[in-house]
Parts: structure tokens; C-alpha cells; sequence
């Protein structure tokens, strides 16, 4: 069963610049989220899908980051523009919601440099 | 709002010894509970997950308990090795949609 894909793996960008991240879930898997991890912190989530539909976006800072998920399957994440701050590495997980456990799995992340 | 801490924050400990490593959560009203090992630049891969309605899990060398009513999980490892050397994260799954929070792990390191 091939894992969660997600590309590119690293990108540096100046700041004020924008950039997009792909994820590719595990096939099958009907939730899919987005995390953004600061070095030395755990994940944070930024948003929750539910097939199209989005269940959670509380932490998702809207004025700059967008997040879709067309069809249920692929996600894209978008920063514009991008901050300083925005420095880290974006996860990107799926779950399968016909069990009760809602067990993820993650994918290798894209570490962002923003200078 | 849930809050999810683990202590140690980080952790030296020779070949060979058996140890603990702690997360505490504010809402005992959870869902699941599961733990990961996270290797330096590399995403996060799955150890245990143990449902609400459990005690405790086993895989190999680890083992995860889980008392909701005090708001703690403990993972057991037995027998450390180097390859053991890691940051491991609980998250806890809670609220509407099973809603993920994390711990901010503890940094393993296991010493020949």
C-alpha cells in the first residue's frame, strides 16, 4: 500500500513570496490534514478535510494560508505571502473514517525556508 | 480547549535500560490516544493507538496505557536500543471530527 506523498520536500522562498504544497493521501482515506510543525514543537493542525468539505480550520491563519481538496482526493496548501515565521515543516496526514479509531498516517513533509 | 504536555522534554539513557515516557491531556474526554516516533527530518510514523475504551497496547518492545479518567498515557520501552534514538509525540484525539492536538514530545536518546 503506497504512503502519503507530499512534494516538494524542501523549498526556500524570500519573504512576501508564495508558495504551494501537494499532498497525495493514502488511497481510500476520507480525512485528510494539513500540520505545521515548528522546530522543537509538535504538529499544530492547520485544517481538516472531510472528503471536499472542511470540519476544522480553527488554527489556519486565513489572511494568508488557503488550503483546497478537490474530488476528495489530492490537497493543495498555499502561503500568500509568505512570513518569516512561516519557517517549518508542513505534514500532511490521512485517516481512513470507516473505523471508529481515525488511526493517521503521515507523510515525509516539506520543510519550508522563508529568509 | 485541549491541552497536551510530555515530560520529559528530553531523555538520556544507556543500552539496555527499560524506560517511561508521559503525556498528560487537560479533557478526559477523548476518543483515542496514539504515539509516534518521529526521526530527525523525516515525517511521523505510527507506534500505538489506543482507543478510549482500552487499557493498553502492545507492540514488541513498547507498550501504551492509557487511564482517561486522570488524563494520562505512558509508553513502556523495554530493553532500549540505539536505534530507539527519536522524538516521540503523543496526540490525543477529542472534540467534533476527533479533533488532533499533540504534545510537543520528548527527545529520546539512547546511548551504546
Amino acid at each position: 500500500e503506497a504512503g502519503v506523498a507530499q512534494s516538494p520536500r524542501y523549498k526556500i522562498i524570500e519573504k512576501r513570496q508564495s508558495v504551494a504544497f501537494w499532498c497525495n493521501p493514502i488511497s481510500g482515506h476520507a480525512t485528510l490534514y494539513w500540520y505545521q510543525q515548528i522546530l522543537g514543537q509538535g504538529p499544530k493542525l492547520l485544517i481538516q478535510f472531510q472528503n471536499n468539505g472542511v470540519v476544522d480550520d480553527s488554527q489556519l491563519p486565513k489572511d494568508r494560508f488557503s488550503a483546497e481538496r478537490l474530488k476528495g482526493v489530492d490537497s493543495t496548501l498555499k502561503i500568500q505571502p509568505a512570513k518569516l515565521e512561516d519557517s517549518a515543516v508542513y505534514l500532511c496526514a490521512s485517516s481512513y473514517t470507516g473505523t471508529v479509531t481515525y488511526e493517521q498516517y503521515f507523510g515525509p513533509g516539506t520543510r519550508l525556508t522563508v529568509t | 480547549k485541549q491541552e497536551v504536555t510530555q515530560i520529559p522534554a528530553a531523555l538520556s539513557v544507556p543500552e539496555g535500560e527499560n524506560l517511561v515516557l508521559n503525556c498528560s491531556f487537560t479533557d478526559s474526554a477523548i476518543y483515542n490516544l496514539q504515539w509516534f516516533r518521529q526521526d530527525p527530518g523525516k515525517g511521523l510514523t505510527s507506534l500505538l493507538l489506543i482507543q478510549s475504551s482500552q487499557r493498553e497496547q502492545t507492540s514488541g518492545r513498547l507498550n501504551a496505557s492509557l487511564d482517561k479518567s486522570s488524563g494520562r498515557s505512558t509508553l513502556y520501552i523495554a530493553a532500549s536500543q540505539p536505534g530507539d534514538s527519536a522524538t516521540y509525540l503523543c496526540a490525543v484525539f477529542s472534540g467534533g471530527y476527533q479533533k488532533v492536538t499533540f504534545g510537543t514530545g520528548t527527545k529520546l536518546q539512547v546511548i551504546p
